[in-house]
């Protein structure tokens, strides 16, 4: 129940396309959902949080879109550039659940030219 | 501003040793939280400290222990190493106890041989 899924596991878009990556999750508590972006040999930087009052939140070219219904969130990312080449983690929280994030397994995105 | 530091940034352990690793949080930042990334995986949390004082455990040994000092700085030891235990272990600070908006350093990869 603490589980997040994320698919796929992997991706490539051309240059310009709009990436979609997937997660789900079946505890109800999760009450923030954060998106991670994490480049080789870095530590995963925040792009995006949403919380389950929100259907949809932009932030520049990313956009969170939350489904509490079907206990799914995705991440899109507009027009997708070489640079975006990255791994991505979705997450979720509970409010006074250990105070940890539980991250989904990680989508490996290739924005080719 | 510095960001998360982290050190050291690379490290070759026998199995059956101990380790110490390091973090130095952004300044006032009062939480640490230490997560482990298997190779191909999300972060897996361990550790979460606030004000120095231990707010979070995940499901590792007691092998696995940490501390924070009075000037929010961080240690995780590990002791007994396995070779399971090679992994990329990243430290993420913030301001508050609840984990939002956390900043990751690049971590400290481990290897057990």
């Amino acid at each position: 129940q603490q589980q997040v899924k994320q698919s796929p596991q992997s991706l490539i878009v051309q240059k310009g396309g709009i990436p979609i990556i997937n997660c789900a999750y079946e505890n109800t508590a999760f009450d923030y959902f954060p998106w991670y972006q994490q480049f080789p040999g870095k530590g995963p930087a925040l792009l995006i949080a949403i919380r389950p009052d929100v259907s949809e939140k932009k932030e520049g070219r990313f956009t969170i879109s939350f489904n509490k219904s079907a206990k799914q969130f995705s991440l899109h990312i507009m027009d997708s550039q070489p640079g975006d080449s990255a791994t991505y983690f979705c997450a979720a929280s509970i409010r006074g659940g250990g105070n940890k994030l539980t991250f989904g397994t990680g989508t490996q995105l290739k924005v080719e030219l | 501003d510095a960001g998360v530091t982290q050190s050291p940034t690379h490290l070759i352990k026998t199995r059956g040793q101990q380790v110490t690793l390091r973090c130095s949080p952004i300044s006032g930042h009062k939480s640490v939280s230490w997560y482990q990334q298997v190779l191909g995986q999300g972060p897996q949390f361990i550790f979460q400290y606030y004000e120095k004082e231990e707010r979070g455990r995940g499901n590792f040994p007691d092998r696995f222990s940490a501390r924070q000092f009075p000037n929010y700085s961080s240690e995780l030891n590990v002791n007994a190493l396995l070779l399971g235990d090679s992994a990329l272990y990243l430290c993420a600070s913030s301001f508050e106890q609840l984990p939002y908006g956390y900043t990751f350093g690049s971590g400290t990869r481990l290897t057990v041989v």
